[in-house]
């Protein structure tokens, strides 16, 4: 069965610290899916980045990396410089890769790490 | 681009009543949307797979005669919520897959 486990459920930093959110997963597919979201307390979920398990290359955008190790299970986010407004929730998912038809391919969420980020 | 709306955002009503809720994708075709629901403080249960065209599939122990879903275009996909109670209360959110999953900002749903 697959599964995604964020072990932190609040962080608390102050501004302008570095910070990683954990995210480990649990599948037996080859082929699947890493996403992450933020979702502020506006409530609406906002798309982070998708990785593919064939992809274990990190990736830098601006101030956020992500950490990919397949050896592990491993999908680590760090946002660097935190500020303010990076307070949020902040969601991993994992999805099978969805095949003929676009059957399949739902997104099984971890509990979300609650970060907050004081001035 | 990969914007997606719902409608509406907030609804208050009473026990017993029905409540519709949409969800569009505004700038792309959806072959398939997604319902979740989200209990404060919690992440989010997916209800159902919405289809273009067919049967929504429903995950365990969601009732399928009580939130009833069509999905009658390629950018619209609805929620019905059946004879609402008060423990049907909640934040619903609907997603639509181009590659990924992009979210609605979600109806919160009170029902008194």
């Amino acid at each position: 069965a697959q599964k995604v486990t964020q072990a932190q459920t609040e962080i608390s930093v102050v501004e302008k610290e570095d910070v990683t959110l954990d995210c480990v997963y649990e599948t037996r597919d080859t082929t699947y899916y890493l996403f992450w979201y933020k979702q502020p307390p506006s409530g609406e979920l906002v798309f982070l980045i998708r990785r593919n398990s064939f992809d274990e290359q990190n990736e830098i955008s601006g101030r956020y990396s992500w950490n990919f190790q397949k050896s592990t299970s491993s999908f680590n986010f760090t946002i660097t410089a935190s500020q303010v407004v990076d307070s949020a929730v902040y969601f991993c998912a994992l999805s099978e890769a969805w095949g003929v038809g676009n059957q399949g391919g739902k997104l099984i969420f971890g509990q979300g790490t609650e970060l907050s980020v004081k001035p | 681009g990969a914007v997606v709306s719902q409608h509406p955002s907030r609804v208050i009503c009473k026990s017993g009543t029905s409540v519709k809720i949409e969800c569009r994708s505004l700038d792309f075709q959806a072959t398939t949307m997604f319902w979740y629901r989200q209990f404060p403080k919690q992440s989010l249960m997916l209800m159902a797979t919405s289809n273009e065209g067919s049967k929504a599939t429903y995950e365990q122990g969601v009732e399928k005669d009580k939130f009833l879903i069509n999905h009658a275009s390629l950018t619209l996909s609805t929620l019905t919520v059946t004879s609402a109670h008060p423990e049907d209360s909640s934040f619903y959110i609907c997603s639509a897959r181009v590659e990924t999953q992009y979210f609605g900002p979600g109806t919160r749903l009170l029902v008194l």
